[in-house]
Order: structure tokens, then sequence, then C-alpha cells
């Protein structure tokens, strides 16, 4: 069974640029996550998806945003990039029920790391 | 809000040792707990889980008990292994509703523990 996969794993922008990393799931998976990962604030929560739709978002600003398509692949987009968007972006997809069933187990992808100059 | 205190690294040990790295939470009601382990250059990856007081959750060695009494889910292994250096993160996922009514996988992680282990 394949794992999470997301693409590119390497990116290098300019400030002010924008982004857009792709996740796909495990087949099945339905429930989508995104992390942010940085030295100095560890991982912090960015989004959550669940058949299209977003269920939950952390405390960062607008120009981080997401989306989710009917096969369960999701996209994030950064906007306006700056220095402090530097991170390793985390994907995670997870067997999840509508009612929030089943044990959370988060599945993680190896990242997209991001390099802003 | 959900918290997650793991204890500072980097922790160095040889070979065999035995190791311990301290959790402890603070949550709402009886969040579900986990270590996560992070190989250099990958994504995380569910070491262990417990999900209601005094569970243990056990993986590879690897041992963790959910203490309710001490809100702490404490990472052991009694003989580490140079394959066991990577970096330890303690999670923890509460109660799960969201404004939708639905269910949230949100996690709350710790800092994170750098361990390595030398021959």
């Amino acid at each position: 069974k394949a794992g999470v996969t997301q693409t590119p794993r390497y990116l290098i922008k300019t400030r002010g640029q924008q982004v857009t990393l792709s996740c796909s799931p495990i087949s099945g998976h339905r429930s989508v996550s995104w992390y942010q990962q940085t030295p100095g604030q560890g991982l912090q929560f960015l989004f959550e998806y669940f058949s299209e739709t977003q269920r939950n978002k952390g405390n960062f600003p607008g120009r981080f945003s997401g989306r989710q398509f009917s096969n369960s692949r999701s996209e994030m987009n950064v906007s306006t990039l700056e220095l402090g968007d530097s991170a390793l972006y985390l994907c995670a997809s997870s067997h999840l029920g509508l009612a929030g069933g089943g044990t959370g187990e988060l599945f993680f992808g190896e990242g997209s790391r991001l390099t802003v100059l | 809000g959900n918290s997650v205190t793991q204890m500072e690294g980097p922790v160095t040990l040889s070979e065999e040792a035995f190791l311990t790295i301290n959790c402890t939470y603070t949550a709402t009601g009886y969040p579900s707990l986990f270590w996560y382990v992070q190989y250099p250059g990958e994504g995380l990856q569910l070491l262990l889980k417990a999900t209601k007081a005094d569970d243990k959750g056990s993986n590879k060695g690897f041992e963790a008990t959910y203490r309710k009494e001490t809100t702490s889910f404490h990472l052991e292994k009694g003989s580490v292994q140079v394959s066991d250096s990577a970096v330890y993160f303690c999670a923890l996922r509460g109660p799960a509703m969201v404004d939708s009514g639905a269910g949230s996988y949100q996690l709350t992680f710790g800092k994170g523990t750098k361990l390595s282990v030398i021959p």
C-alpha cells in the first residue's frame, strides 16, 4: 500500500512569491492534515480536511490556504512568501470517520522542504 | 488550550543503555496520547499510542504508560540501539469536536527530543 506522497520534496522561492504544495493520501483515507515544522516553533497544525471540507484550522495568517479534491488529494498554498515561511511542510492522512472515530493515528509523508530567500 | 512538554535534548546514550524521555501534557477531558519518531530526512512515524488512562503503548521495545494522575506519558526503552537515533515527539489528540460537530484529528506536539546512540 503506497504511503502519503508529497510533491515537490524540495523547493526554493524568493520573498513575495507564492507556492503550492501537493499531497496524495493513502488510498482510502479521506482525512488530510497539514503541519509546519520549523526548528524554533516545532510542529504546528495548519489545516485539516475531510471530504473536501476544511474541518479545522490552526493559527496561521490568511496567506496560508488549502483545499481538498474529490479524490482526497490536497494542496496547500502560501502567498506572498516571507523568510519565516521557510520550513518543512508535512502532510498526514488518516482513516477518519465523520464522527471522529478511530484511534487518531496519522500517517505522515516525507514533507516538502521550502526555502524562502 | 492543549499543550505538551517534553524534555529538552539532545540526549546522547551508549548502545544498550536505558532510555527515558519525559513527556507531560495539559488538556481538557481525556486526550489520546502518542509518541512519533522522525528519522533523518523522513516524515513522522507513529511509534506507539495510548487512548485511555493506565493504557500502556508498546512497540519495537519502546513503552509508555498513560498516567492521568501525573498527566504524563514518558517513553522508555530498556536497551537502545544505534538504529534508534532519531527525533522523538510526544503528542496528544484532545477531545475531538469542531464547529461542525464532527471529529478532528488535530495533534498537539511537543518540541521533540533528539536521541543519538553511539556504539
